[in-house]
């Protein structure tokens, strides 16, 4: 069983800049979650994917959107970056509608805007 | 409402002692309850979770503690050991047989001295 995988590991924009960060869910989950973590701070949600659907999103502005794909691999996509999307990103992988709620995260992409 | 409050901020505890995590919540839709374990550098990774119709779960030196009338939930780490240095994270979300958006507490980085 694979885990939760994210790529790239790394990335430096310049404020203006679009961004796409990607992940790959956990073998056999069929629901991705994205949450930007700030420095010192917890992770915050930003949305939710199931069925290649947004299902849920938290406080944040539409120049945050993702997709999901039928092999419920999911994209973030910010546009417009600003100084203050400097965090790390993280996505979890998840079981909607089996019963379960835990959610297991990937190792983040580190994204620094300049 | 949808805060969960963490304290303390910051935790130095000597090898061999108990390391204890404290977190409040006010939403009381929130029907699940995970627990976080973040080194440096890495994704979070879940550690344990308790639902508020027990009120302790205990997995090897981890045990959740959990008052549902105070709305207030705990971790406790007996035996610390220097490896379990990193930064914890409570939390909570609604649905618990399902995965809903995780709200997380500010975090504690625990120090174990050897």
């Amino acid at each position: 069983e694979t885990g939760v995988t994210q790529s790239p590991t790394h990335l430096i924009k310049t404020r203006g800049q679009q961004v796409t960060l990607r992940c790959s869910s956990q073998s056999g989950h069929n629901t991705v979650s994205w949450y930007q973590q700030a420095l010192g701070q917890g992770p915050q949600f930003i949305f939710q994917y199931y069925r290649e659907e947004e299902n849920g999103r938290g406080n944040f502005p539409p120049r945050f959107s993702g997709l999901q794909f039928p092999n419920y691999s999911s994209e973030l996509n910010v546009n417009a970056l600003e100084l203050d999307d400097s965090a790390l990103y993280l996505c979890a992988s998840s079981s909607k509608g089996q019963g379960r709620a835990e959610q297991y995260f990937g190792p983040g992409t580190r994204l620094t805007v300049t | 409402q949808q805060q969960v409050k963490q304290s303390p901020q910051s935790l130095i505890v000597q090898k061999g002692g108990i390391s204890i995590i404290n977190c409040a919540y006010e939403n009381t839709a929130f029907d699940y309850f995970p627990w976080y374990q973040q080194f440096p550098g890495k994704g979070p990774a879940l550690l344990i979770a308790i639902r508020p119709d027990v009120s302790e779960k205990k997995e090897g030196r981890f045990t959740i503690s959990f008052n549902k009338s105070a709305k207030q939930f705990s971790l406790h780490i007996m035996d610390s050991q220097p490896g379990d240095s990193a930064t914890y994270f409570c939390a909570a979300s609604i649905g618990s047989s399902n995965t809903g958006k995780l709200i997380f507490g500010q975090g504690t980085t625990l120090q174990v001295k050897p």
